[in-house]
């Protein structure tokens, strides 16, 4: 079954510390991928997402993900985080010939000290 | 605000009971998708609607069903409800329904007791 991991569950920064999140996905052939933030008590936000081009893409709010094909990751960076990126993030993938659906990972809640 | 609307934002209700979650897409967007948000499942996909049709359905209990009107808003009915359907349910909504980046409403609460 196509799948969505997310390898940290909680992860916890300081202000200014590099951010990296993992996400890996089962193989599906092609796939459009994507990171989603969701701040305490609001609605999830499109941060990037991949459909095809350059393997380096870059989202808004600093954020950036890098595909990589041979393993099957879109893994999230920021070189400097802020109290402000404190949220979850979730990491989605939609495969070649779906109707559009996302399978989602289970998400990786981000905690920034100030 | 996203520009897509569901109402209401928070609902109680009992055991046995059933609830209707409305959900109007963004403008323009043909597409309405519907997920479930718990602590165990996370994030999963239930239905997709595309200009009044049913288009790809996912992990959706008998028991739901959902439709959408000929004016784009969907509804997404849930009958004999359980404690286990207590959630959050996001709406979503998209130009072609096809590719997978859309756009999210804020969500309905349902608390099931």
């Amino acid at each position: 079954a196509q799948s969505v991991s997310q390898h940290n569950h909680h992860v916890i920064l300081s202000e200014a510390a590099s951010l990296e999140l993992g996400c890996n996905y089962s193989y599906g052939g092609t796939v459009n991928l994507f990171w989603y933030v969701q701040y305490p008590g609001q609605h999830l936000q499109l941060l990037l997402k991949y459909f095809s081009g350059d393997p380096l893409v870059k989202g808004i709010k600093g954020f950036e993900a890098e595909f990589i094909k041979s393993k099957f990751s879109f893994n999230l960076r920021k070189p400097s985080v802020q109290w402000s990126d404190t949220a979850e993030y979730f990491c989605a993938v939609a495969y070649g010939g779906s109707q559009g659906n996302l399978i989602f990972g289970k998400g990786t809640k981000l905690s920034v000290k100030p | 605000d996203s520009g897509v609307t569901q109402t209401p934002k928070h609902l109680i209700t009992a055991t046995g009971q059933r609830v209707t979650l409305r959900c109007s897409p963004r403008s323009g967007d043909l597409s309405v998708y519907w997920y479930q948000q718990s602590l165990d499942q996370g994030l999963q996909f239930l239905i997709q609607y595309y200009n009044g049709e049913e288009r790809a359905k996912g992990n959706i209990l008998e028991r739901f069903s959902a439709q959408q009107f000929p004016d784009l808003h969907s509804e997404l009915n849930l009958s004999s409800l359980e404690l286990g359907d207590s959630a959050l349910y996001f709406c979503a909504s998209s130009v072609s329904g096809r590719g997978g980046g859309y756009t999210f409403g804020s969500g309905t609460r349902l608390t099931v007791v």
